[in-house]
């Protein structure tokens, strides 16, 4: 199985700043056959379903607010926040689905400081 | 748009089997390939359980295999897990979702969950 492991486990940050979590995976989840990074990004919110961010690595999903992007290739990704709101205050997941069992990360806690 | 709507017990029994079942509204659960069962444990994080294509078709995360079953019953726009055997690291919080496949690699069809159900608490204790 792939292994996912993401840092930091937790974050505090002010309103308006940048948050950057990070994702790392076991094996590279880059595929040659099409160049594309099969990785995903969650958010996970006390009471709500959980929410599909991204896709691809890279790829928003729709309606996801543009404050949320995804970047980096293989085996290091990271999910950046350009500025902190208070309703993103949650548990945010990576998943690879380069190979099945998909596998997730452990996730990292965002909070407000 | 597509809402999932997970239920069924919220305490189960060590040895006993945990059954869920989750509806789907809003469109016909054939309108996707595939549906999903994922959990949320606090040592664990989450974890893929495993898939049901509209077809019948399963597919396990293989720590889960020897216990697991889910299926699906296109008639009443839902689908099931069951997961006997449960013992106290079973309990966690269990999510239905749509296992949107738009990937392919070597041959084999994966995808990421784009539509996810509320989560229904499940405990295992006597």
């Amino acid at each position: 199985d792939i292994v996912m492991t993401q840092s930091p486990d937790s974050l505090a940050l002010s309103l308006g700043e940048r948050a950057t979590i990070n994702c790392k995976s076991s094996q590279s989840l880059l595929y040659n056959s099409n160049n594309k990074n099969f990785l995903a990004w969650y958010q996970l919110k006390s009471g709500q379903p959980p929410k599909l961010l991204i896709y691809w690595a890279s790829t928003r999903e729709s309606g996801v607010p543009d404050r949320f992007s995804g970047s980096g290739s293989g085996t290091d990704f990271t999910l950046t926040i350009s500025r902190l709101q208070a309703e993103d205050v949650a548990v945010y997941y990576c998943q690879q689905y380069f190979s099945i069992p998909y596998t997730f990360g452990q996730g990292t806690k965002l909070e407000i400081k | 748009q597509v809402q999932l709507r997970e239920w069924g017990p919220g305490l189960v029994k060590p040895s006993e089997t945990l059954s869920l079942t989750c509806g789907v509204s809003g469109d016909s659960i054939t309108s996707a390939e595939y549906w999903g069962w994922i959990r949320q444990s606090p040592g664990k994080g989450l974890e893929w359980i495993g898939s049901v294509y509209r077809g019948g078709s399963t597919y396990y995360n293989p720590s889960f295999r020897t216990r697991v079953a889910i299926s699906i019953d296109t008639s009443k726009n839902q689908f099931s897990l069951r997961l006997s055997s449960v013992t106290a690291a079973d309990t966690a919080i269990y999510y239905c979702a749509r296992d949107l496949r738009l990937a392919v690699v070597r041959g084999v069809v994966t995808g990421w969950f784009d539509t996810w159900g509320q989560g229904t608490q499940v405990t295992v204790s006597s």
